[in-house]
């Protein structure tokens, strides 16, 4: 069951880009990258999803390694909206599951 | 933005006692999962379920927990006797295709906090 890693917990500066790493060295050919977040009292929110591309959307860019044993979240410009629980999913390896995430902490 | 909803914000019940969550989906997705996610706890997967039927459901998911789309906008999750142990947050989530496939996404509904007493 291929797993997830992402560090506990990470600061950024308000306006200043933010690099959420995602280590999955035991992913499948088939298993699609997801990150979501959640929001303080909020329910998970889906931010953006990949399987070998780099992927942009207008909330974040995901940048897949050419293995694909990691992968990056980028929020270009941190905002105190973005301060939030991120979480690296891999479906359908991950089924259902999520990990602990990182709490990403934004100071102005 | 079309966006799912669910009612209501907060229940409190008294142990042993019934209670139905409510969530409406997005109106053209046909996937729907209940999640629940005890305070500082992770996001633990309950159920999905597609065409009336239940498609996955995790060990959680006991004889306790039922679900039902009763019409064709709600999906609601019931838990027959409820415990202590069944407070936490619920959350409602409706994908356009399987998410457990990987290649679907899926909405999240602002949750109920259910407090059992």
């Amino acid at each position: 069951d291929a797993k997830t890693t992402q560090p506990n917990s990470m600061e950024s500066n308000e306006e200043e880009p933010v690099h959420l790493p995602c280590n999955h060295s035991t992913i499948s050919g088939t298993d699609y990258i997801h990150w979501y977040r959640q929001l303080p009292s909020q329910g998970p929110e889906y931010v953006i999803h990949g399987l070998t591309s780099n992927v942009n959307n207008r909330m974040a860019s995901l940048a897949i390694a050419e293995d694909r044993k990691s992968s990056t979240l980028i929020l270009h410009r941190a905002t105190l909206r973005d301060a939030a629980v991120y979480y690296c999913i891999l479906r359908p390896s991950n089924d259902m599951r999520f990990g602990a995430g990182t709490r990403l902490t934004v100071k102005p | 933005e079309p966006e799912v909803t669910q009612t209501p914000s907060h229940q409190v019940t008294q142990m042993g006692q019934e209670v139905i969550l409510r969530c409406v989906p997005i109106s053209n997705h046909l996937y729907f999962y209940w999640y629940r996610q005890i305070l500082g706890q992770k996001v633990e997967f309950l159920v999905s379920f597609y065409n009336n039927e239940i498609s996955e459901k995790s060990e959680i998911f006991d004889d306790q927990f039922s679900v039902e789309r009763p019409d064709g906008s709600n999906f609601t999750l019931k838990i027959r006797s409820t415990k202590l142990e069944d407070s936490a947050m619920y959350f409602c989530a409706s994908s356009q295709g399987d998410a457990g496939t990987g290649s679907y996404e899926q909405y999240f509904g602002p949750g109920t906090r259910l407090t059992v007493t």
